[in-house]
């Protein structure tokens, strides 16, 4: 069974700074996903990766597959940034994925 | 091309009712994950579906609940005889197949089920 740490758990931050949220797991994968999800809101899909980085807008994750650990960034970030970011790995298996328990993002004007 | 649908958004029953919660997967795609994401805790899955097929439901608490994917029509999660515990926010996502979650995967916007 796959263990996913995000850290930090709570990240207050002020406008325009950059901001790091990581993400590591204990056992191989196929892919991960970055995910959104605004309070009360659905959750939305930012990246699924298997290697290397991908790039959207602001945001850029990264995932070093030997490491077992992802990144997530956010450059010049925004008050409408502003929500629980998630990590979610996927193994492989008829299992669907297995999610970290979120980093709650607050970025103030 | 219309997301994932989910309904109800809200719905609210009453210790021993059942409820019913629905997901319209994204157009072309036949592969359903359903997940539970319990007040204060991580998303959870639930269960996997292929058309008229249950792949996988080792999330799914043994009793009360139950899902389908009909052949026509939108994908079934059945809750009965709910209790004050089952209340959640159930989360629907499609894939378009094969690769499982290997592929990006779609969510709807939720049902938060809360029993009184």
């Amino acid at each position: 069974k796959n263990e996913v740490e995000q850290s930090p758990q709570n990240l207050t931050a002020q406008e325009g700074e950059f901001i790091t949220i990581n993400c590591s797991y204990s056992v191989g994968i196929s892919a991960l996903h970055w995910l959104q999800q605004h309070p009360g809101g659905g959750i939305v899909s930012l990246f699924m990766l298997s290697s290397g980085k991908k790039k959207h807008g602001r945001l850029i994750a990264t995932i070093n597959i030997q490491e077992k650990h992802s990144s997530l960034h956010i450059t010049a970030s925004h008050p409408r940034d502003s929500a629980v970011y998630i990590c979610a790995v996927y193994g492989g298996g008829a299992d669907g994925l297995t999610f970290g328990k979120g980093t709650h993002l607050i970025i103030q004007p | 091309n219309a997301g994932v649908m989910q309904n109800p958004r809200h719905l609210v029953r009453r210790r021993g009712q059942e409820a019913r919660l629905r997901c319209s997967p994204m157009k072309g795609h036949s592969h359903v994950y359903w997940y539970r994401q319990l007040p204060e805790e991580g998303l959870k899955f639930m269960v996997y579906l292929q058309k008229e097929n249950i792949i996988d439901e080792s999330g799914m608490p043994k009793e009360r609940f139950s899902a389908e994917f009909p052949k026509e029509g939108p994908s079934i999660l059945r809750i009965q005889q709910v209790v004050r515990g089952d209340s959640a926010a159930y989360f629907c996502a499609s894939s378009r197949g094969q690769g499982g979650m290997n592929t990006e995967a779609f969510f709807g916007q939720g049902t938060r089920l809360t029993v009184v």
